[in-house]
């Protein structure tokens, strides 16, 4: 497994301001995620963190609103932009382990935003 | 497409009740993956199985099992003596064969086990 943490925990900001959410792992891991779980949803893929290139991101969200960084295998940041309270989510970081066809996803404790 | 059913949005049992969350799933892909996870109040995503398609058999850990069918489409879970610690949101996930397919998550259970 992999022990992954995120900063900060939760946080409550104004309309129109930006946030930037920091995910750590103790290990390198090629493959990072960033997923968004709305109140009381299940999680949905907001892009896959990519090391030394752009994010791919799904269908519906956009690099402008969710810039992502990924600047090694170990660390990578999602920034929610020009937020407003539909972006009140609880924002998942996870990884998946380098472990041929295991796929196995292990997500950090979160970041509940509360947008007002 | 790929899609994850979980019918069941709320389950509540009395602690020592068995339970059993179903989870049904749509996929064309021949190799595939199966996953539960469980999300307690505190948010945090708890990995519990990995299951691949080309293993149809069950497993037993603890008071958790799992049984795959392939021909009805199901990967259930069953808790089985429940405890108030249990009590969480349950999803059930499916990843398809192909490396660059996602996860795929159900709606999940919400079990409440009360004492």
């Amino acid at each position: 497994s992999a022990v992954i943490s995120q900063k900060p925990s939760r946080d409550i900001c104004q309309r129109g301001t930006s946030l930037t959410i920091q995910c750590q792992v103790d290990s390198q891991v090629t493959m990072m995620f960033w997923y968004r779980q709305q109140p009381g949803q299940s999680l949905t893929l907001i892009a896959t963190a990519n090391q030394g290139s752009e994010a791919t991101y799904e269908s519906g969200f956009v690099i402008d609103k969710f810039p992502i960084s990924r600047p090694n295998l170990t660390f990578s940041t999602l920034t929610v932009s020009n937020m407003s309270p539909e972006d009140s989510s609880i924002y998942l970081c996870s990884v998946e382990i380098d472990r041929p066809f295991s796929y196995e996803q292990y997500f950090g404790p979160g970041t509940r935003l509360t947008v007002t | 497409a790929q899609k994850v059913t979980q019918a069941q949005t709320e389950i509540s049992v009395v602690e020592k009740e068995d339970v059993t969350l179903d989870c049904v799933y749509e996929t064309r892909d021949t190799t595939y993956y199966l996953f539960w996870y469980k999300q307690p109040p505190s948010g945090e995503l708890v990995f519990l199985i990995r299951r691949n398609s080309f293993d149809e058999q069950n497993e037993i850990s603890g008071r958790y099992s799992w049984n795959f069918q392939k021909s009805t489409s199901s990967f259930n879970f069953t808790i089985t003596a429940s405890q108030v610690v249990d009590s969480a949101v349950y999803f059930c996930a499916l990843k398809g064969g192909g490396a660059t397919n996602k996860l795929i998550f159900g709606t999940g259970t919400l079990l409440a086990v009360q004492p």
